[in-house]
């Protein structure tokens, strides 16, 4: 299971940061993903983190770079995306993806993240 | 550049067979790509793996009426027997080093 949590409605400028808790498979070996989809729109990829073995980096879309931030926390089988800094066009829902490989294969069922003031 | 192109829209009736295709950027003609679908106000849901020499696996549950194939750079989902669930966007999504990429969809209609 991967259930993302932690959305909700957050002025333009102010910062938020999400949750996905996993269950059922071996956290530690998996780089995770977060995916949004604004209303209406198509699925576009903000981040991803590696796996330990692969040194746990992290890489950003060019969008959210320098504002959102993704960590992990294997002990617990979470990861957290912060992001700071928040637009407008950040309003969206937000999955929690984990990857094997490079491809995406189980997806979260999403949270929204509304930026209005 | 890792882009993406699918059509915007297909369609097909009921019973039928549809072919969606993905399209890959020069120079990422042997990628391997994933499917996924989305059905509407639904999340999306991984459908299967292929691989540039054809070869694809399929998710848990993914019913044999999905199929993947390959020819050059294209990516192809294949949709036998198509039944009224089956309409959905339908996403392709591939890697590099640093970076997943979607293409923009294709909205499928059964007719």
């Amino acid at each position: 299971q991967v259930v993302e949590s932690g959305g909700g409605l957050v002025q333009p400028g102010r910062s938020l940061r999400l949750s996905c808790t996993t269950s059922g498979f071996m956290f530690g070996g998996y780089a995770m993903n977060w995916v949004r989809q604004a209303p209406g729109k198509g699925l576009e990829w903000v981040a991803f983190i590696r796996h330990k073995a692969y040194g746990g980096t992290a890489e950003y879309a060019a969008s959210v770079k320098g504002r959102f931030t993704l960590s992990r926390d294997d002990s617990k089988s979470i990861v957290f995306l912060q992001m700071n800094s928040l637009k407008t066009e950040d309003t969206a829902l937000y999955y929690c993806v984990r990857e094997s490989g490079g491809g995406l294969d189980y997806w979260g069922q999403g949270t929204l993240v509304t930026v209005s003031s | 550049q890792l882009v993406l192109t699918q059509s915007p829209s297909a369609s097909a009736s009921l019973g039928a067979s549809v072919k969606l295709t993905c399209t890959l950027s020069s120079g990422h003609s042997t990628s391997t790509i994933t499917w996924h679908q989305q059905r509407p106000e639904k999340g999306p849901r991984y459908l299967m793996r292929v691989n540039s020499d054809g070869s694809h696996n399929q998710g848990d549950g993914i019913p044999d009426r999905f199929s993947g194939s390959s020819s050059g750079a294209e990516r192809y989902l294949t949709i036998s027997s198509l039944q009224s669930d089956d309409e959905a966007d339908y996403y392709c999504q591939a890697w590099a080093t640093d970076i997943r990429v979607f293409g923009g969809g294709t909205k499928l209609t059964v007719l």
